[in-house]
């Protein structure tokens, strides 16, 4: 079983979709979880935490179920500029473990 | 703030031949990490260092990855001899002191080896 693994993509959506991402991971020790955003020939950057107790940024809702080694992303509303690819990220003690990402196209 | 700064950005080298890269963390960050993308891919550490010594290299192929940290500053990244598999995006990432703090990455060095 891989470390860390997520839906193989891309996601087609058009504008205005609710499209959501899943997560598991195989260490049931890991510390902390994250969604990083990766657009196309950029470097990964933070999108956001995920916590036990679900986590919501705007558009986002994050959550964690430690019990099942779950981890979702929710995207409301989708734009245009949500096109790129979610990596599910998960925490050791101060090492990250990515997953493979899944691409989300969002078209007019 | 300055980000993470790395270079070249691009490279293109035949196998066999050797290639380094260089990394620049913000400043005042203790932690600095390696990772290689391969494409379709998510990164996969290389190397950790906390300040100049290395705290995490067990996935680094020794046999012909090297990097080294020396002032706990900037950071360098060689690969001698470089196979057809070493085509990736290398990317550095650094992290202040706290394990909490978040990892910022550089935008990379795109590596094609023909």
């Amino acid at each position: 079983r891989k470390e860390v693994e997520q839906d193989p993509g891309p996601f087609n959506v058009p504008e205005g979709a609710t499209v959501a991402f899943n997560c598991t991971y195989s260490n049931s020790a890991s510390q902390s979880f994250f969604w990083y955003r990766q657009d196309c020939r950029k470097e990964p950057k933070l999108l956001m935490s995920v916590y036990s107790s679900g986590n919501e940024d705007g558009r986002f809702t994050a959550q964690l179920n430690r019990a099942s080694q779950y981890i979702s992303l929710l995207i409301r509303d989708s734009k245009l500029s949500d096109s790129a690819t979610y990596l599910c990220v998960v925490k050791g003690y101060s090492t990250l473990t990515f997953g493979k990402g899944t691409m989300l196209l969002v078209s007019p | 703030e300055a980000g993470v700064a790395q270079s070249p950005r691009y490279k293109i080298i035949e196998k066999r031949q050797s290639v380094a890269f260089w990394c620049n963390p913000i400043s005042g960050h203790a932690t600095l990490y390696w990772y290689q993308q391969i494409l379709g891919q998510g990164p996969k550490l290389l190397i950790q260092f906390q300040n100049n010594g290395v705290v995490d290299d067990s996935q680094l192929p020794k046999d012909r990855f090297s990097a080294e940290r020396l002032k706990g500053v900037d950071s360098t990244l060689k690969i001698q001899p470089a196979k057809l598999e070493d085509s990736a995006v290398y990317l550095c990432a650094s992290r202040a002191l706290a394990v909490t703090d978040t990892q910022y990455f550089g935008p990379g060095t795109r590596l094609t080896v023909l």
